[in-house]
């Protein structure tokens, strides 16, 4: 089924440690984004791909480092943990960023920072 | 500073009961309005895209309108199995097209 897979559902995560939230898109999509969601703030976007090879900063890319060597994948990297980073984390894909149209989204990946 | 604000934070209704969701915004040239819908645990899912004033579009039960200040998700006569919380976004002409995401209208339709 096409969509995109997020890995994992679900971590607890001490403090200080290095976490990789990974996603991958089998729809050949060339847009993808990490967004968190926090009770009552709603989705904000951290970082965003164009296209592979391309990133950029969104409203809260603080703490978060990502890549895009390739079309599919599209992974998240907090490099050292902190409290704050409690949230669940969403992948989403869109056939191109200039184009209004949906975003594909991922089921979550929902991470505790103690 | 483009900026997307939902109303009601929550909304009980009985089924068959018609209401409103507001979602007000404030953006430097809309390029788009969402509307998606997020289950539980689920990742939102995509309802309908309106790109100027006065267009309408629907689905079942739901249907989207928008002015130049706000869009209305209107749900007729409603079912438990619409019960979902309701997601807004825009996305602008200017900062990289980026989507603005509401923080969302919880509803709960008790049968």
């Amino acid at each position: 089924i096409a969509g995109i897979t997020q890995a994992p559902t679900s971590q607890i995560l001490a403090a200080g440690r290095r976490m990789t939230l990974r996603c991958t898109q089998d729809m050949r999509h060339n847009a993808m984004y990490w967004y968190r969601q926090d009770l009552g703030l709603g989705l904000r976007l951290i970082h965003y791909s164009n296209t592979a090879g391309t990133t950029g900063k969104g409203e809260v890319p603080d703490g978060y480092s990502v890549s895009r060597a390739n079309t599919d994948d599209f992974p998240l990297t907090l490099a050292s943990a902190v409290p704050s980073q409690t949230s669940v984390y969403f992948c989403a894909s869109s056939s191109s960023s200039a184009i209004t149209g949906e975003l594909f989204f991922g089921e979550g990946s929902r991470l505790t920072v103690l | 500073e483009d900026q997307v604000t939902q109303s009601p934070e929550a909304l009980r209704l009985q089924e068959g009961e018609s209401s409103s969701l507001n979602c007000s915004y404030t953006v430097s040239g809309l390029r788009g309005l969402f509307w998606y819908r997020q289950d539980p645990g689920k990742g939102p899912e995509f309802l309908f895209t309106l790109y100027s004033a006065g267009e309408e579009k629907e689905k079942e039960r739901l249907k989207a309108t928008l002015t130049k200040k706000e869009s209305f998700l209107h749900i007729t006569a409603p079912k438990p199995e619409d019960s979902a919380t309701y997601l807004c976004a825009v996305q602008a002409n200017t900062g990289g097209f980026k989507t603005i995401f509401g923080a969302g209208t919880r509803l709960f339709v008790k049968a």
